[in-house]
């Protein structure tokens, strides 16, 4: 079936640090990707997407790449801000329009 | 209108009743999600629409939820018989569809809370 997994958190990290928090998944066919953000206090909202293999989606300093090969498609930032403290969901979208996500990734950045 | 719009954000429900809550889409937007968030928890998938139709519904947790659309505009989500174990953010989604990398625009939440 198709699944998302992701690694659990919370991750804690200093300012300023290189953060990667991976997201592989299982599908059939060819998915879209998302990256999904929650601040605190804060509804959900898209923070970058890739459509199909080797596409970069980026936003706000964070970056991730379509990996068919290892069907992967992990969180990148190189240098992280207090401000970018929330929980962090990835997906995908189905041909079909189903869009399933992981569980979500907490992090928190310390000053 | 120009965000997804949830109704009520906040609910109180003693264990036994009956809610209902509301979703009003992106206008234009033929594809609507449900889902519901849990204290610490994920997203678990429940239903989604495409128009008027649920393709899937296997998310819904047991037979006291169902979920209708009218019109291909606003959805309702009914929990009948509420449980305590169904307090949760239920949040609602929609997006164009027809292609995959669509984005999809969540609404604020109803916050249910079974006491």
């Amino acid at each position: 079936g198709n699944s998302v997994t992701q690694m659990e958190g919370p991750v804690t990290l200093s300012e300023e640090a290189f953060l990667t928090i991976n997201c592989t998944y299982t599908a059939t066919g060819y998915p879209s990707l998302f990256w999904y953000v929650q601040y605190p206090g804060e509804g959900l909202q898209l923070l970058l997407k890739a459509t199909k293999a080797d596409d970069k989606g980026s936003n706000k300093g964070f970056e991730a790449t379509y990996r068919k090969e290892t069907t992967s498609f992990h969180l990148e930032k190189g240098s992280v801000q207090v401000s970018d403290s929330a929980v962090y969901f990835c997906a995908l979208r189905r041909r079909d329009d189903k869009i399933i996500f992981g569980k979500g990734t907490r992090l928190h950045i310390l000053p | 209108g120009a965000g997804v719009s949830q109704s009520p954000s906040n609910k109180v429900t003693e264990k036994g009743k009956d809610v209902e809550l509301r979703c009003d889409p992106i206008s234009g937007h033929t594809a609507l999600y449900w889902y519901r968030q849990s204290l610490g928890q994920g997203l678990e998938f429940l239903i989604y629409f495409q128009g008027n139709s649920a393709p899937d519904k296997s998310g819904l947790p047991s037979d006291r939820f169902s979920a209708e659309r009218t019109g291909g505009s606003v959805s309702t989500l009914t929990i009948q018989r509420t449980q305590q174990e169904d307090s949760a953010v239920y949040l609602c989604a929609s997006s164009w569809d027809s292609l995959s990398g669509n984005t999809i625009y969540f609404g604020e939440g109803s916050w249910l809370t079974v006491v």
